[in-house]
């Protein structure tokens, strides 16, 4: 069965760079996650958005910014990078704002390192 | 402030027998629980839900427990393979959160053989 795609695996930048990451739900998911997971850390809500708009905001810094596409993929684009952001960024889809009519799936994730 | 806590960082189990992953959260709006599998570079991966209107979940061999006085629940592996072996997360979101979860911070199990 075809899963959240999630581009690209990994990633390097400097500080202050830009980096945008892209993600491609499974087919028919309207909502789309975005988590970040710092190093030995949980993974942390940052966005997500259900049908095109956003739907509800977690711990994204000012510098991030998101949107969800009319095909449904969705971007991350992160500016002015910083050290602190080098992380794992997970994105997640589901059908009607899950989990409980259903649960979120996950990619395999974007490393970012800043250096 | 840590809402969902997986106070054992690690777990060790012999084959065959049963693993107990145990998550305490301390939201009371909390309504819906999950528990995710982590393999090293990939992400999580859906195993197990619950509902706070029910008490146990089963799935093969995978059954969750939920004790809403408490605030606890608790994933039962029974029996436990090698390829459990993976980061467990905990995750549990409210019905106003529109989705998003609340995870843990994980427990890493070992099953030997």
């Amino acid at each position: 069965a075809a899963g959240v795609i999630q581009s690209p695996r990994h990633l390097i930048k400097e500080k202050r760079e830009t980096a945008t990451l892209k993600c491609y739900p499974i087919p028919r998911h309207d909502t789309v996650y975005w988590y970040q997971q710092g190093p030995g850390q949980d993974p942390q809500f940052l966005i997500s958005f259900y049908e095109k708009m956003q739907s509800d905001k977690g711990s994204i810094p000012d510098r991030f910014s998101a949107q969800q596409f009319s095909d449904y993929h969705s971007e991350l684009n992160m500016s002015s990078l910083e050290l602190g952001d080098s992380a794992l960024y997970f994105c997640a889809s589901s059908f009607l704002q899950g989990p409980s009519s259903s649960p979120l799936h996950f990619g395999n994730g974007t490393r970012l390192t800043v250096t | 402030d840590q809402q969902v806590k997986q106070n054992s960082p690690s777990l060790s189990v012999q084959e065959g027998r049963i693993s107990i992953l145990n998550c305490d959260y301390t939201n009371s709006m909390f309504d819906y629980f999950l528990w995710y599998k982590k393999y090293p570079a990939e992400g999580p991966t859906f195993l197990i839900s619950i509902s706070s209107i029910k008490d146990k979940n089963e799935d093969g061999r995978f059954t969750v427990f939920l004790n809403k006085s408490a605030k606890h629940l608790s994933l039962h592996i029974v029996p436990s393979q090698p390829g459990d072996s993976a980061v467990y997360f905990c995750a549990a979101s409210d019905g106003g959160s529109q989705g998003n979860l609340i995870f843990g911070k994980g427990t890493k199990l070992s099953v030997k053989p």
